[in-house]
């Protein structure tokens, strides 16, 4: 079964701490990608991932990406209240012959606290 | 740049109606991805479009059906409507995608189509 499991569901930090939001998958893939949604809202592109070794870096948040051990990590350096939000990882499961398959990760919820 | 556009913004539906929903990428786009996102969880992919072919298929009953038109625009179709349908749409669009090995893949998402189904 294709599954992609993110670990916290809830994560409730203080400004100014660091954090570590986990993404495991189930099957291979070289192709991951972060996402951050509002309440309400739609979602936000934050890191296209694509070869082991991967990482990017935007800001506060640190993503990387170790193919070998199905695993991902986004990194919070410094949490600010800006970044309360639900973050999703998704994994693109496709076939050598084109065809896409992507799946979502449970979301990690982020509150940042003053 | 407009961005990824979606209509319409909230839809209500009874049991057993039928909906389309509408896309439009941003402007050269060729790919456009539709998902199913229930409210407190992640969003479930249905379909991928790459040049008005199917690229790829999530596990959605065949009740669940898209096009996509030469202007690369987009249509969602859903018959006989259940309970469980109701949820938030999303088209989200990218470019070039569709397996052609450029990376980039970035998929940028519209604003979704809120569907309840009484």
């Amino acid at each position: 079964e294709l599954k992609v499991e993110q670990n916290p569901l809830f994560l409730s930090m203080q400004e100014g701490k660091n954090y570590t939001i986990y993404c495991n998958y189930s099957t291979t893939s070289d192709r991951l990608y972060w996402y951050r949604q509002d309440p309400g809202k739609s979602l936000e592109s934050l890191f296209v991932l694509l070869s082991n070794g991967a990482v990017k870096q935007e800001g506060r948040l640190m993503a990387s990406l170790d193919t070998k051990a199905r695993l991902s990590t986004l990194h919070i350096t410094a949490a600010v209240h800006d970044l309360s939000a639900t973050y999703f990882c998704a994994v693109d499961m496709g076939s050598p012959s084109g065809t896409y398959k992507y799946i979502f990760g449970t979301g990690t919820r982020l509150k940042v606290l003053a | 740049d407009a961005g990824v556009t979606q209509s319409p913004t909230h839809l209500i539906k009874t049991r057993g109606q039928h909906v389309t929903l509408r896309c439009s990428p941003i402007s050269g786009h060729k790919s456009v991805s539709w998902y199913q996102q229930v409210l407190g969880q992640g969003p479930q992919f249905i379909f991928q479009y790459y040049e008005k072919e199917e690229r790829g298929r999530g596990n959605f009953p065949d009740r669940f059906s898209a096009r996509q038109f030469p202007n690369y625009s987009s249509e969602l179709n859903v018959n006989a409507l259940l309970l469980g349908d109701s949820a938030l749409y999303l088209c989200a669009s990218s470019f070039p995608g569709g397996g052609t090995g450029v990376d980039t893949d970035t998929q940028y998402f519209g604003p979704g189509t809120r569907l309840t189904v009484l």
